[in-house]
């Protein structure tokens, strides 16, 4: 079945610029997370969705990060003013349900340089 | 709050080797851990999972890990490497709430031939 699967896989934008990354989840998910991963080290997490609601943002490192899933379904992730120090890999999970054990399937990764 | 370390952030083995790529924990809660792999320039891949049922689990690719809570480690074994298991380890930690993955830094694996 399809999996996890976010666009634009590469997104090359100069510093002060907007960007807005797409991550469409497993059918039928309820968890929605992204994780942003730098060069060389393991994901750290961003931010939680259990259907529309954002029950976790505390990972977001500043106000220029927002993240949104309005129908519970497809979310955006959306970076303003980028910096050089934004360039990473976001990662986009989902999970059929919440829970500890719950496996989370994750895409392909949207890989951000910032000039 | 949870952490989890992985000692080793390159291992290299022979094809046809034991593979061992070490993980510790810290957890509050009893946990639940979890080893994903990356291959380049691709997500990651849920290898197996510890969720407090048997402490030796058995994963895809003939990966297994055993979880011991006296040593807080559950290390990721697999008994003969093969070319195609080159890639980027991760061990993960759920954290207190089910919110999150808690990673470790990755555990780079090269098998030589």
């Amino acid at each position: 079945g399809a999996g996890v699967s976010q666009s634009p896989r590469y997104k090359v934008a100069k510093r002060g610029q907007d960007v807005a990354l797409r991550c469409d989840p497993i059918s039928g998910h309820v968890s929605l997370f992204w994780y942003q991963q730098a060069l060389g080290q393991g994901p750290e997490f961003l931010t939680y969705f259990q259907n529309e609601a954002q029950l976790d943002k505390s990972g977001l490192p500043s106000d220029r990060f927002f993240a949104e899933r309005p129908e519970g379904s497809v979310s955006t992730l959306k970076i303003q003013r980028t910096q050089q120090e934004d360039s990473a890999v976001y990662l986009c999970a989902s999970s059929r349900d919440r829970g500890r054990s719950e496996t989370q399937y994750f895409g392909p990764g949207t890989r951000l340089l910032v000039l | 709050a949870q952490s989890v370390t992985q000692l080793g952030s390159h291992v290299s083995v022979s094809e046809g080797a034991l593979v061992l790529l070490r993980c510790n924990y810290s957890s509050s809660v009893p946990p639940y851990l979890f080893w994903y792999v990356q291959y380049p320039n691709q997500g990651l891949q849920l290898l197996l999972k510890y969720t407090s049922a048997a402490t030796l689990v058995k994963g895809i690719n003939g990966f297994e890990a055993e979880f011991k809570k006296s040593e807080t480690s559950f290390h990721l074994t697999k008994p003969s490497a093969h070319m195609s298991d080159a890639a980027e380890y991760f061990c993960a930690v759920s954290d207190r709430g089910g919110n999150k993955l808690v990673f470790g830094a990755g555990t780079i694996l090269r098998v030589k031939s």
